[in-house]
């Protein structure tokens, strides 16, 4: 299975403090996305790293990528109530010739106002 | 204006119906996805589509075929449902022009439940 893993798979924490979500992945990447589920929503996309990248950056959000580990980690500063959702990342293998992108097993975060 | 737009939101229905859902996209992209989601939240991808070529996940039953009538639409057709059907139907566009990354726009779920 393509299929990441995430952990840890549910994460609460107060307002004011920092997330750290990990993902690993199993295939070459050219690039990993982050994206974020609201309860009873579609999925909405958050930041995109480039296989060649090692970090970025967008708002709160910082993601680290180690494609010699295969892994990934999205950090929220300063996390607020409204951060609470679920959040996935995303790979695609470009070795399959599909557009398919396939996601981690998730994260649900609660910040507890 | 909504992105990608899927109807219906809900549908309940009983074993061994046939129940389509419907998927609009307006954003001019060039393929387009149905993911399924589970009650542990597995997002699993079902089937890509382009005006060129179905990829389909071997794992998805023949059961379930996708339609698409013209670039804009593909909709999930689902034949004599079963209790395992019961999940969260995901439609999502992207676009593959040069340099675009890929990312997925997603339409706000349609939650079928099969009884």
């Amino acid at each position: 299975s393509q299929q990441g893993e995430e952990d840890p798979q549910a994460l609460s924490i107060q307002e004011g403090e920092n997330a750290t979500m990990n993902c690993s992945y199993k295939t070459s990447i050219n690039n990993l996305q982050w994206y974020r589920q609201n309860s009873g929503r579609g999925l909405v996309h958050l930041i995109l790293i480039r296989s060649n990248e090692r970090e970025k950056h967008s708002g709160r959000l910082r993601v680290t990528l180690d494609t010699s580990k295969k892994s990934s980690s999205l950090l929220i500063t300063a996390s607020r109530a409204a951060d609470t959702a679920s959040y996935f990342c995303a790979t695609r293998d470009p070795g399959t010739g599909a557009n398919n992108l396939f996601f981690g097993t998730g994260t649900r975060l609660t910040v507890i106002p | 204006d909504t992105a990608v737009s899927q109807t219906p939101k809900y549908l309940v229905t009983q074993m061994g119906n046939d129940k389509s859902i419907k998927c609009e996209q307006n954003l001019g992209h060039d393929t387009m996805y149905w993911y399924k989601q589970d009650s542990k939240k597995f997002l699993k991808i079902m089937f890509s589509y382009n005006n060129k070529e179905l990829i389909i996940n071997e794992t998805v039953p023949n059961r379930f075929s996708p339609k698409s009538p013209d670039k804009a639409h593909l909709n999930l057709h689902i034949n004599s449902l079963e209790l395992g059907d019961s999940a969260v139907y995901f439609c999502a566009s992207s676009t593959r022009l040069a340099g675009n990354t890929g990312e997925l726009f997603f339409g706000e779920g349609s939650r079928l439940t099969v009884l």
